[in-house]
């Protein structure tokens, strides 16, 4: 069965506290690993797409990594205003044109200042 | 921007009632589905459409039926409101053949007495 989880749950850091979230999955033919950052009372907006093992994007002071197992997100000196959910989510080959997302449950990050 | 509008931020409604979640993206995207997010349990798919009147099942439908009449508009509906309906809607779209990059709506609170 697909699965997708994250961890932690939840993650309280200090401003400038680098750290990393983790993604596992297990999916048969993947197509792409997504995270998306959600603040309270809003969507999800998407942050970062990756396709291949040893793939790596970086945005601000966000770095996404890919292996054939976990997807890390790292947060290197995080501000205040990076406090959110961050969620993981795998499209699998289904072999047709579907192109659905499993979405774990999401890490939660507050970062104090 | 991409915009993805729900009609409603927040909806209280009774056991037994018929409710319609709508939602409305300007983009001319044709796919277009419906989440809903309930705490430890993440997002969970309920129906998706590809296209005008076309629509499938995601991992959840029961209780949920859709209609997808215009390519801007897709419309969840809750035949007969029950207590375990109450939940976060989320709505979500993307353009054929691009990634898929899912655009979000802010979401409709659903409170089912």
């Amino acid at each position: 069965e697909d699965q997708v989880t994250q961890s932690p749950e939840a993650l309280r850091l200090q401003e400038g506290e680098s750290s990393s979230l983790n993604c596992s999955y297990t999916v048969s033919g993947l197509r792409g690993l997504f995270w998306y950052r959600q603040d309270p009372g809003k969507g999800p907006e998407f942050l970062f797409t990756l396709y291949s093992a040893g793939e790596e994007k970086e945005k601000e002071r966000l770095k996404a990594t890919l292996t054939k197992k976990e997807s890390f997100l790292h947060i290197t000196a995080p501000k205040p205003e990076d406090s959110a959910t961050y969620l993981c989510a795998v499209q699998r080959d289904y072999g047709g044109a579907t192109n659905k997302l499993i979405f774990g449950t999401g890490t939660l990050l507050a970062v104090q200042p | 921007d991409v915009k993805v509008t729900q009609s409603s931020r927040y909806l209280v409604k009774r056991t037994g009632e018929k409710v319609f979640l709508e939602c409305v993206q300007d983009m001319d995207h044709e796919n277009m589905f419906w989440y809903r997010q309930d705490p430890g349990l993440g997002l969970r798919l309920i129906y998706f459409s590809y296209d005008v009147k076309m629509k499938e099942k995601g991992d959840i439908p029961e209780g949920y039926s859709v209609s997808r009449e215009k390519k801007e508009r897709f419309s969840l509906i809750l035949e007969s409101a029950s207590t375990n309906q109450t939940s976060m809607y989320l709505c979500a779209s993307y353009p054929r053949g691009a990634e898929n990059i899912q655009y979000f709506g802010a979401g409709t609170r659903l409170s089912v007495l």
